[in-house]
C-alpha cells in the first residue's frame, strides 16, 4: 500500500544549487500535481498534469520545472534554488478531476511531504 | 479567479467541546467542496466533501453542509477528541470547464486539550 511515495524527505541546498523532487503513485491515476506549504499560505498549486507527457502552470509555477515522462511519475525540479523555494513540497494523484460530480470522489491523495531548506 | 477563506487559527478546545471551523468561498461556476485534515508529520488526506448545494459530507463525526446562499461550507463536530488535532483545510474545485484542481483555504489548526 505504497500510494504516494516522495523523495527525498528533506534536503539542504545553497542558493544557486540545483534539485529535483520525485514524486511516485502506484495507483494508476491520470491527475498529478506539485503543492508548496508555507506558514499562513495554505497549500499553492505549483504545476499540474492531466496525463503521461503533458504538464501545467499552476498557481506559482515561477522558479520550478517539471516533467511526467511517465505515467507513475512526476518530478518537480529546482534549476537554480532561492531561499525563497525554503517550503514543505507536497505530491498528490488523483483518479478523476477533482471537481466531477459523481460517485468517483476525485479525491487526491497526498505523499508525506518534502521539506526543503535553502540556504 | 476561486478562492477559500478560512478563520484564522490557531483553535484551542477541551476535549468533548462543539467544534465549528468556517470556510466561505467565491467560485465562477459551481464547485465541489472539501474538507482536508492532515495530521502531525504526515500529507493531507480527504476527510469529507459535497458536490452540491445542500448536500452534507459527513465522516469520523464532522459534518459541513453546502450553503450556496452564503457561499459557504463550514465545518463542525459535536464533541472532540485529542486526536482530532490537525489541521484542517476548506477546498474548492470548480466544475466548469478545466477543472482539474483543487483550490486550498490556509488552513486552520485546531488543539484539543484533555
Amino acid at each position: 500500500n505504497a500510494g504516494v511515495t516522495q523523495t527525498p524527505k528533506f534536503r539542504v541546498l545553497k542558493t544557486g544549487q540545483s534539485m529535483t523532487l520525485l514524486c511516485a503513485q502506484d495507483m494508476n491515476h491520470e491527475y498529478m500535481y506539485w503543492y508548496r506549504q508555507d506558514p499562513g499560505m495554505g497549500l499553492r498549486l505549483i504545476h499540474y498534469s492531466v496525463g503521461e507527457g503533458t504538464t501545467a502552470k499552476g498557481e506559482v509555477p515561477d522558479g520550478y520545472n517539471v516533467s511526467r515522462l511517465k505515467k507513475q511519475n512526476f518530478l518537480l525540479g529546482l534549476e537554480s534554488a532561492a531561499p525563497s523555494q525554503t517550503s514543505v513540497y507536497f505530491c498528490a494523484s488523483s483518479l478523476q478531476r477533482p471537481g466531477l460530480a459523481i460517485s468517483i470522489t476525485g479525491e487526491l491523495f497526498f505523499g508525506e511531504g518534502s521539506r526543503l531548506t535553502v540556504l | 479567479g476561486d478562492s477559500v477563506t478560512q478563520m484564522e487559527g490557531p483553535v484551542t478546545l477541551s476535549e468533548e467541546a462543539f467544534l465549528t471551523i468556517n470556510c466561505t468561498y467565491t467560485a465562477t461556476g459551481y464547485p465541489s467542496l472539501f474538507w482536508y485534515v492532515q495530521y502531525p508529520g504526515e500529507g493531507l488526506q480527504l476527510l469529507l466533501k459535497a458536490t452540491k448545494a445542500d448536500d452534507k459530507g459527513s465522516n469520523k463525526g464532522f459534518e459541513a453542509t453546502y450553503r450556496k446562499e452564503t457561499t459557504s461550507f463550514h465545518l463542525e463536530k459535536g464533541s472532540v477528541q485529542v486526536s482530532d488535532s490537525a489541521v484542517y483545510f476548506c477546498a474548492l474545485s470548480d466544475r466548469d470547464f478545466g477543472n482539474e484542481k483543487l483550490t486550498f483555504g490556509t488552513g486552520t489548526r485546531l488543539t484539543i486539550i484533555p
